[in-house]
C-alpha cells in the first residue's frame, strides 16, 4: 500500500537559515501529496499540496515539488522565522479503496532567534 | 462554529471504563476521519465516514473501538473497557470531498489518559 517516510527530527536552525525537510513516498499511481503543520497548542492544518507530478505547492514562503522520478516531496523554505517552529507532516492518500490519508511520523522544527 | 470541534478536549479515566469522544465537523462536509496520535508520532488512521456510513474502518485496533455518525454530521468514537495503551490524542478531521484530493480540516483533538 501507499506509504510515506520523513526525515527524523528535531531540526534546529537559526533564524533566516535555509530549511529542507525530506519526504519520500511509495504509491500506486500518482496521488496528491500534502504537507500539514502543527503549531504548538493547535490542530493540524494544511500547509501546501500538489496534485500531480511536477506540480509545485507553495504557501507562507514554503515550497515543495512533486517529483515522480525520485518519489519525493521535500519541503523547503529559504529563510525560516521563529514563528515557523512547529511539527511538519508529509501525507498522501491511498490510491485503492477508500482514499484514507497516510501521515508521516512528523519532523519537529525549532528556529532560534 | 467555523471549524471542527472536538469534545472533551481532555479526558482522564480509569482502566476498564467506557469513553465517548465527540466530533462536530464543518457544516456540509461529507467526509469525516478519526485518527489517533501518540507522542512523537504522526496521526494513525482509525476510521473514515462518507455520509452516515463507515467507508473504511480498517484502522480500528480491535472490537473495543466503535464509531458512529448517525445523521451524517456529528460523529462519536466509543471505546469500551479502556486500557492504558489507549492513551493518546484522538483527532477528528472533515473534508468537503472524498477521492484523496481534498484538504483535511482537523480539530484540536481529545487527549485521553487512561490510568
Amino acid at each position: 500500500g501507499n506509504s510515506v517516510t520523513q526525515m527524523e527530527g528535531p531540526v534546529t536552525l537559526s533564524e533566516e537559515a535555509f530549511l529542507t525537510i525530506n519526504c519520500t513516498y511509495t504509491a500506486t499511481g500518482y496521488p496528491s501529496l500534502f504537507w500539514y503543520v502543527q503549531y504548538p497548542g493547535e490542530g493540524l492544518q494544511l500547509l501546501l499540496k500538489a496534485t500531480k507530478a511536477d506540480d509545485k505547492g507553495s504557501n507562507k514562503g514554503f515550497e515543495a515539488t512533486y517529483r515522480k522520478e525520485t518519489t519525493s516531496f521535500h519541503l523547503e523554505k529559504g529563510s525560516v522565522q521563529v514563528s515557523d517552529s512547529a511539527v511538519y507532516f508529509c501525507a498522501l492518500p491511498t490510491t485503492s479503496g477508500t482514499y484514507k490519508y497516510i501521515f508521516g511520523t512528523g519532523t519537529r522544527l525549532k528556529v532560534l532567534a | 462554529g467555523a471549524g471542527v470541534s472536538q469534545t472533551p478536549s481532555n479526558k482522564v479515566t480509569e482502566k476498564g471504563k467506557y469513553v465517548e469522544l465527540r466530533c462536530d465537523p464543518i457544516s456540509g462536509h461529507t467526509a469525516l476521519y478519526w485518527y489517533r496520535q501518540s507522542l512523537g508520532q504522526g496521526p494513525e488512521f482509525l476510521i473514515y465516514f462518507q455520509g452516515t456510513g463507515a467507508a473504511d474502518d480498517s484502522g480500528l485496533p480491535n472490537d473495543r473501538f466503535f464509531a458512529v455518525r448517525p445523521e451524517g454530521s456529528v460523529s462519536t468514537l466509543k471505546i469500551q473497557r479502556t486500557e492504558r495503551g489507549d492513551s493518546a490524542v484522538y483527532l477528528c478531521a472533515s473534508s468537503s470531498t472524498g477521492g484523496g484530493k481534498g484538504e483535511l480540516f482537523f480539530g484540536e483533538g481529545s487527549r485521553l489518559t487512561v490510568l
